[in-house]
């Protein structure tokens, strides 16, 4: 089956600095990207879908400024979470859209667990 | 409200024994059904899809149920493993939301020797 990898994934950083998450399609071409956050013992939580060329969109409460991202291509996606704090420490998981037409196939990477301190 | 909720939350069985567990979603108009097996401190791993035509799928000793009339769904297991020890979660698509997801919340499973 399709494979999507997530790189790094596990990373330590220190409040105010940044931290950039790849998200990568092996096999596949995805027209669409999603980032997904999920605290401990809970479902995922939509962030944002990413289109490939243009701008994400994020659900509400989700600060676009905060959590960048970009999909500059059809295998590749990237989250920055920026000037990062210790409550957005969490495991952040991306998925990957492969198809035209419903049902759409849609394989998730394995996470990557952010901890700020 | 598009909801999906799952029972039960959390399930212990020994190894061998089969189970069954249940979905109710209010997604509306439904798209498809899936069945997602994430492994702790990893991303989730599709086991099932199913559109409103089918009302069974199975995965090798995976299978799904789809009640669309009643807005239903259970995922049983037979014969469980130690590795079945997972969170399984419950994802239903809705035609006019753009194909997103809605997640149910999940129920953990313990397979115990």
């Amino acid at each position: 089956g399709a494979v999507v990898s997530q790189h790094p994934s596990r990373v330590i950083c220190k409040s105010g600095t940044s931290v950039k998450i790849e998200c990568r399609s092996l096999d596949f071409q995805a027209t669409t990207m999603f980032w997904y956050r999920q605290f401990p013992k809970k479902s995922l939580m939509l962030m944002a879908t990413s289109n490939e060329g243009s701008k994400a969109t994020y659900e509400q409460g989700v600060e676009k400024d905060k959590f960048l991202i970009n999909h500059a291509s059809l295998t590749l996606s990237t989250l920055t979470v920026t000037s990062a704090h210790p409550e957005d420490s969490s495991f952040y998981i991306c998925s990957a859209r492969e198809g035209n037409r419903p049902p759409y196939e849609q394989y998730f990477g394995p996470g990557t667990r952010l901890t700020v301190t | 409200k598009n909801q999906v909720e799952q029972s039960p939350q959390s399930l212990i069985i020994l190894e061998g024994k089969n189970c069954t567990l249940q979905c109710n979603y209010t997604v509306s108009p439904f798209s498809n059904l899936r069945w997602y097996k994430q492994d702790t401190g990893r991303g989730p791993v599709s086991l099932t899809i199913m559109t409103f035509s089918e009302n069974t799928k199975s995965n090798g000793r995976y299978t799904a149920t789809l009640d669309a009339d009643t807005k239903q769904s259970s995922l049983h297991i037979t014969a469980s493993q130690l590795s079945d020890s997972a969170s399984y979660i419950c994802v239903v698509s809705a035609q006019n939301y753009g194909q997103n997801f809605v997640f149910g919340p999940g129920t953990r499973l313990s397979v115990l020797p």
